[in-house]
Order: structure tokens, then sequence, then C-alpha cells
């Protein structure tokens, strides 16, 4: 079973737009999320995150949103630029499970940022 | 301060072969965890190194077995290859073994099984 849902495979938008992506997940344990940002031939890098404590983190550009009671959060990247096309990967974390803690990732949405 | 680095870049094996995939991580990282990521899916969590031992391990039989040493290079090794292994594998540092802790990751190493 999908525990982080990201049910956007890919979405597009003009530069200077503001860009939405979305996660869901279903484990109720998790309480810290993470954004990784993906480009070709090359590993995932940290973008943003949030504790299940907050509602909202903000860093630049980037603001993440987390609704507790909906299992939601999102991302939002205002204003969008062309070199924010990448693949982006939503992740939980469960916390403290016998000795570590994984990282429990979505699928990944594919934005891409037209000039 | 080096990033973390993975080898080889692209690897083609048969069924039934081992495969083992190296990973250097950032300096001063005490911490190594593994992600198999198939096609059109996430990265899943293999396991985790912390201080050259096991910390945990995800969904993956024991045929997926991992090293880590003193100098921060780690190993993935992989027996009895099937099909399905194929996937591109990653491999994230951190200092620190929670999750939360930023996790740096290697830019991964396709592996095809025919």
């Amino acid at each position: 079973d999908q525990q982080v849902k990201q049910n956007s495979p890919s979405l597009s938008v003009q530069e200077g737009r503001i860009s939405i992506l979305n996660c869901d997940y279903t484990n109720s344990m998790f309480d810290y999320f993470l954004w990784y940002k993906k480009y070709p031939a090359e590993g995932p890098t940290f973008l943003i995150s949030i504790s299940s404590i907050k509602d909202k983190n903000e860093d630049g550009r980037f603001t993440v949103f987390l609704n507790k009671s909906a299992k939601h959060l999102s991302l939002h990247i205002v204003p969008s630029q062309p070199g924010d096309s990448a693949v982006y990967f939503c992740a939980a974390t469960p916390g403290y499970q016998g000795g570590s803690e994984k990282l429990v990732f979505g699928k990944g949405t594919k934005l891409t940022v037209n000039p | 301060e080096t990033g973390v680095t993975q080898s080889p870049t692209h690897l083609i094996k048969t069924r039934g072969q081992q495969v083992t995939l190296r990973c250097s991580s950032q300096s001063g990282h005490n911490t190594v965890s593994w992600y198999q990521q198939a096609l059109g899916q996430g990265p899943q969590f293999i396991f985790q190194y912390y201080r050259e031992e096991e910390n945990g391990r995800g969904n993956f039989p024991p045929r997926f077995s991992g090293l880590q040493f003193p100098n921060y290079s780690s190993e993935l090794n992989v027996n009895a290859l099937e099909l399905d292994d194929s996937a591109l594998y990653l491999c994230a540092s951190s200092l620190g073994g929670r999750a939360a802790d930023t996790q740096y990751f290697g830019p991964g190493t396709r592996l095809t099984v025919l």
C-alpha cells in the first residue's frame, strides 16, 4: 500500500506564476515531512521540510503547508522559474522505529515551468 | 567538502548473478541509507547503516545486504539477481541516524538485470 501519494504525475506552469504540488499521506504516525527535488542524472536534493507541530514553513520562494486533519501537504513555489523544472518528491518519516527512521517517498510530480 | 559519489554509473547483469554497488559518503557523515527507485516510482528504503552497524531495514529480502566502512564508504550487495531488481539504486549520507536529518543523495547506479 502506498502511504505517501502524489496523484499528479506532471504539472506545467508559466514562468512567474505559482506552482502548487500536492501530497497526501495515510499513516497518522508520520510526524515529519520533506520535499526533495530531482534533476535528471542527479540524486534528489533536499528542498524544504515541516514538522507535524507546524502548519506552514517558508524558505524564500518555497512554502510548504501541512493540513494534519486532511493528511495533506502542499508545496508552493512563487514565482516559478524555468530552473525549477524537475521531479519533486514528497517524503514522510514515521518517527523513531527500532533504531532508525526511514523516509517514505511518493512517486513524484514532474514540474515543467515554461518561459 | 566533497559530495556523495556512487560507482558504477551503470551496470548490466544477468539473472542469478551477484552485484556490488559502492557509495562514498560526505566526509564526517556517520550514516548511510540505501534506496531502490524503480521506473516511475519514488525511492524505496532498503536499509540504513549507522557507525558501521545496520540500523533499520525496509521490506527487502536478506539477499540485499550492506556494509559500511570507517572511511565513510559503503556497499550494497545483491545476491541471486532477479529481473525486478532492475532499478536506480541511490545512497544517501547524513550526520546522524534520524530520517529528519538532511540526507545528501548520490547520483545513483542504474542496474539492469537481463
